[in-house]
């Protein structure tokens, strides 16, 4: 039972390259989220989705595009990485989006540095 | 490792001894709160998780409080052990949203 896998773990690139990072959960859950976690701020949101085809902006969303054409799967993709962006980017899923009955999945993280 | 880094405050304890950690949180309509476990190079783990309707809610070895007067939670780790030794950090969010939000984090470290 793999839960919900995050791909790559690691990755360099440069500024102005398109990267994708990948998640994939295997719950079926609606709920899929996407947040980067930085030294001195806790995990801000950057996108979510309630279900395929559906997705929504948080509260970080500018230079960053999703999709989620399958339940399992919610890839991020950053256009034109900037510096900025250098982060680790965590996914989650959960049941409902609602709080209070269900707590977030979150993968192992894509630690992304960009140069 | 995907761990929020090394400029958190720190808590140090002896094993064996109880854990307080503590995190003041955000916004006052906020009705539901849960207390994650970050390992070096994992993602967040819940630990426990707590209603705004109630002030104490214990689990194994951990407890939280709730004091929504001065909008403060709190983790209490029992008979702190090697294992505990991580970054924990709080998120609150309001029932009937999507959006949590977190807080930066205190790293707990276990002196043998």
């Amino acid at each position: 039972d793999a839960g919900i896998t995050q791909s790559p773990r690691y990755k360099i690139t440069e500024t102005g390259r398109q990267v994708t990072l990948m998640c994939h959960q295997t719950w079926s859950h609606s709920y899929m989220f996407w947040y980067r976690q930085d030294l001195g701020h806790g995990l801000r949101l950057i996108y979510y989705s309630a279900a395929a085809d559906i997705t929504d902006k948080g509260e970080v969303p500018d230079g960053y595009v999703v999709s989620r054409s399958k339940t399992e799967n919610f890839p991020l993709t950053l256009e034109s990485a900037t510096r900025s962006q250098t982060s680790v980017y965590f996914c989650a899923s959960s049941e409902r989006g609602t709080s209070g009955d269900n707590e977030q999945f979150f993968g192992p993280g894509t630690r992304l540095t960009v140069l | 490792g995907e761990s929020v880094g090394l400029h958190l405050p720190t808590l140090s304890v002896q094993e064996g001894d109880n854990s307080i950690i503590n995190c003041a949180y955000s916004n006052s309509a906020s009705d539901y709160f849960i207390w994650y476990k970050q390992e070096s190079g994992k993602g967040p783990q819940f630990i426990i998780d707590i209603r705004s309707n109630m002030d104490k809610r214990q689990g194994q070895r951990v407890t939280v409080l709730l004091n929504k007067t001065v909008k403060h939670l709190s983790l209490q780790i029992a008979a702190t052990q090697p294992g505990d030794s991580a970054v924990y950090f709080c998120a609150e969010t309001r029932s009937g949203t999507y959006k949590y939000i977190f807080g930066t984090g205190t790293r707990l470290k276990v002196l043998a």
